[in-house]
């Protein structure tokens, strides 16, 4: 079946500093990434949804110059917390479609904490 | 949440018992899809049902749906204590690939 590999699974970083996170898909071409956020025991909230080689799409209220995403290859996808501070600390999570009509393949999430 | 809401919120019944948790959604779907999250990690699909499905079956698992009450329901029978975990619903709209979550249930089940 189709994986996603995320990475780091979790992270530590200090205030001010800046974390990139992974998302792969190992055995499929992923024309598009998505990337959601999920704080303590709430639902996951769609983030941006990226095309490769295109920019991504930010929903509303998220700052797109704070969480850079770069889609470049049709396997990679990544997000940067730039200047990350305590209230960035959440669960991030990404999915990777082949596109219309098919399924959808979620990573195993990355837990940043900022400090 | 992006998406609309579900109910319960929580929800703890006893082993054996049957878990029923439903869905309300905003906007025209492709298809809705049922999640399971256990505590701090990833997602676990379970289900699919697409906008011309009524119903759904899988294992212990029913969905159903109802478009024109834009509102669907999971139900999980004779539930087992590792059916402990959080379930969201997620919409696939028309006229794009986004996929948004509801607001989720956290079931516990009692041994």
């Amino acid at each position: 079946g189709a994986v996603v590999s995320q990475h780091p699974s979790w992270v530590i970083c200090k205030s001010g500093t800046s974390v990139k996170i992974e998302c792969r898909s190992l055995d499929f071409q992923a024309t598009t990434m998505f990337w959601y956020r999920q704080f303590p025991k709430q639902s996951l909230m769609l983030m941006a949804t990226s095309n490769e080689g295109s920019k991504a799409t930010y929903e509303q209220g998220v700052e797109k110059d704070k969480f850079l995403i770069n889609h470049a290859s049709l396997t990679l996808s990544t997000l940067t917390v730039t200047s990350a501070h305590p209230e960035d600390s959440s669960f991030y999570i990404c999915s990777a479609s082949a596109g219309r009509g098919y399924g959808y393949t979620f990573g195993s999430g990355t837990r940043l904490t900022v400090v | 949440s992006q998406q609309g809401e579900e109910d319960p919120q929580a929800l703890s019944i006893q082993e054996g018992e049957n878990a029923t948790m439903n869905c309300s959604y905003k906007t025209s779907i492709n298809n809705l899809q049922w999640y399971r999250q256990n505590s701090g990690r990833g997602l676990v699909h379970l289900i699919l049902i697409r906008s011309n499905e009524r119903e759904k079956h899988s294992g212990r698992l029913r969905v159903t749906l109802d478009t024109s009450k834009k509102s669907s329901s999971l139900l999980i029978t004779a539930s087992r204590a590792a059916d402990t975990a959080s379930y969201f619903c997620a919409t696939v709209k028309y006229n794009n690939n986004d996929m948004r979550f509801g607001a989720g249930t956290r079931l516990t089940v009692k041994p």
